[in-house]
């Protein structure tokens, strides 16, 4: 149990095109899901963490209107890079929460963006 | 599909003491393992294994991978209450496209 999927795994845009990447959890309900930024010395960071039905919280730093997160239900988040530019791309991670009170996240299998 | 078990989920330890905590993984394309100390938000990374039977070191913290046993284990001497956190273990594959799965994690407690 405690799946979590994202689509696309992996996504190749134009730079000025804007990219949707999906994360799904599948066989349980998700209060909170985060998103991650993997770097290529393999650290995460944190862009934001997404609560169903409320705005995102987003972290200093990340831009809210170029990262746009919509956790439009208990199993769906979803992250939009708009006007995507090639230092957009890295590899985007997303985690899920069953509740509050609990610490286990369950993360995804991530997604490879590439903007050219 | 890919799995990432870590085990314990949890443990409570007594400062000084020392701990190991495991990491088993099935995989198709095996690239690396990672482990990542959680306190509370992003996970800081801590160790990238590629190649069995060397170990890492960082201070305290050390981590080795068998590549044959398709496990790594994280060892934490002499611990302070500083390292209580969740650790969580991920593994690379790699071949058509890069995906990686993590372990829920093991909550460790360390008191004084």
């Amino acid at each position: 149990g405690a799946v979590v999927s994202q689509h696309p795994s992996r996504v190749i845009c134009k730079s000025g095109t804007s990219v949707k990447i999906e994360c799904r959890s599948l066989d349980f309900q998700a209060t909170t899901m985060f998103w991650y930024r993997q770097f290529p010395k393999k650290s995460l960071m944190l862009m934001a963490t997404s609560n169903e039905g409320s705005k995102a919280t987003y972290e200093q730093g990340v831009e809210k209107d170029k990262f746009l997160i919509n956790h439009a239900s208990l199993t769906l988040s979803t992250l939009t890079v708009t006007s995507a530019h090639p230092e957009d791309s890295s590899f985007y991670i997303c985690s899920a929460r069953v509740g509050a009170g609990a610490y286990e996240q369950y993360f995804g299998p991530g997604t490879r963006l590439t903007v050219t | 599909e890919d799995k990432v078990v870590q085990s314990p989920l949890s443990l409570v330890v007594h400062e000084g003491d020392t701990v190991t905590l495991n990491c088993s993984y099935e995989v198709t394309n095996f690239r690396s393992l990672l482990w990542y100390k959680q306190e509370k938000k992003a996970p800081t990374f801590l160790f990238m294994l590629t190649s069995s039977g060397i170990e890492k070191k960082s201070g305290r913290l050390s981590s080795i991978l068998d590549k044959k046993e398709l496990s790594s284990i994280l060892n934490i001497t002499a611990t302070q209450t500083g390292d209580s956190a969740i650790y969580l273990c991920a593994v690379e594959t790699s071949g058509g496209y890069q995906k990686v799965t993590f372990g829920i994690g093991t909550k460790l407690q360390v008191i004084p």
